[in-house]
């Protein structure tokens, strides 16, 4: 079946360094989305994209959708504190459905 | 903003009692969703709605039901509580199929 794999899955920052995470879909995808969820929060969404080699960027944050539409990846420039959590991917199955990927936790050191 | 709301934040029950979550949903959307979520395990479909009184089987369906009688309230029910349904559940609704989630606080449900 479909799958979404996100990677890595713990990444540890200092604060200040960049951070990366990678999303790979087994099926190329209509559109992908980004979900961040605080440690005790709920998932929270981000952003959504749709097309081919698609780049949006919300302050420090950059969004990429692979040109063949099965990956994409989330930048965060010059990591904070604030920036602590889990970031998911996720892409659609079937009409309605969404698959998340596993997720990947930072965490930023001070 | 969307607001998703649960019925409760903490709850505990005893092996073979009927549970009830309720989720409520003030923006009017038509998509509403249930998932669990466990560690290691990531986020997990159990069931999903994408109108009033339509349902649909998520990935994990067993054991569960769900209701959906007015378009703002999706209802998830455990109709014999068991320990391996002890979980964080989530619901979250959204505006159509190709639209972002909202979720609520969640229900860290432990069944003893």
């Amino acid at each position: 079946g479909q799958q979404v794999m996100q990677i890595p899955q713990y990444q540890h920052v200092q604060e200040g360094e960049d951070f990366t995470t990678y999303c790979n879909s087994s099926t190329t995808l209509s559109n992908i989305q980004w979900y961040k969820q605080r440690p005790g929060g709920h998932p929270v969404f981000l952003i959504q994209l749709v097309k081919s080699g698609e780049v949006k960027k919300q302050k420090r944050l950059t969004f990429q959708f692979g040109e063949a539409k099965k990956n994409s990846s989330l930048h965060i420039t010059a990591t904070q504190t604030t920036d602590v959590g889990t970031y998911f991917c996720a892409g659609p199955s079937g009409t309605y459905k969404y698959i998340f990927g596993t997720g990947t936790r930072l965490k930023v050191l001070a | 903003d969307v607001k998703v709301t649960q019925s409760s934040r903490y709850l505990v029950k005893r092996t073979g009692e009927k549970v009830f979550l309720e989720c409520v949903q003030d923006m009017d959307h038509e998509n509403m969703f249930w998932y669990r979520q466990d560690p290691g395990l990531g986020l997990r479909l159990i069931y999903f709605s994408y109108d009033v009184k339509m349902k649909e089987k998520g990935d994990i369906p067993e054991g569960y039901s769900v209701s959906r009688e007015k378009k703002e309230r999706f209802s998830l029910i455990l109709e014999s509580a068991s320990t391996n349904q002890t979980s964080m559940y989530l619901c979250a609704s959204s505006l159509s199929g190709r639209s972002g989630q909202y979720f609520g606080p969640g229900t860290r449900l432990t069944v003893t």
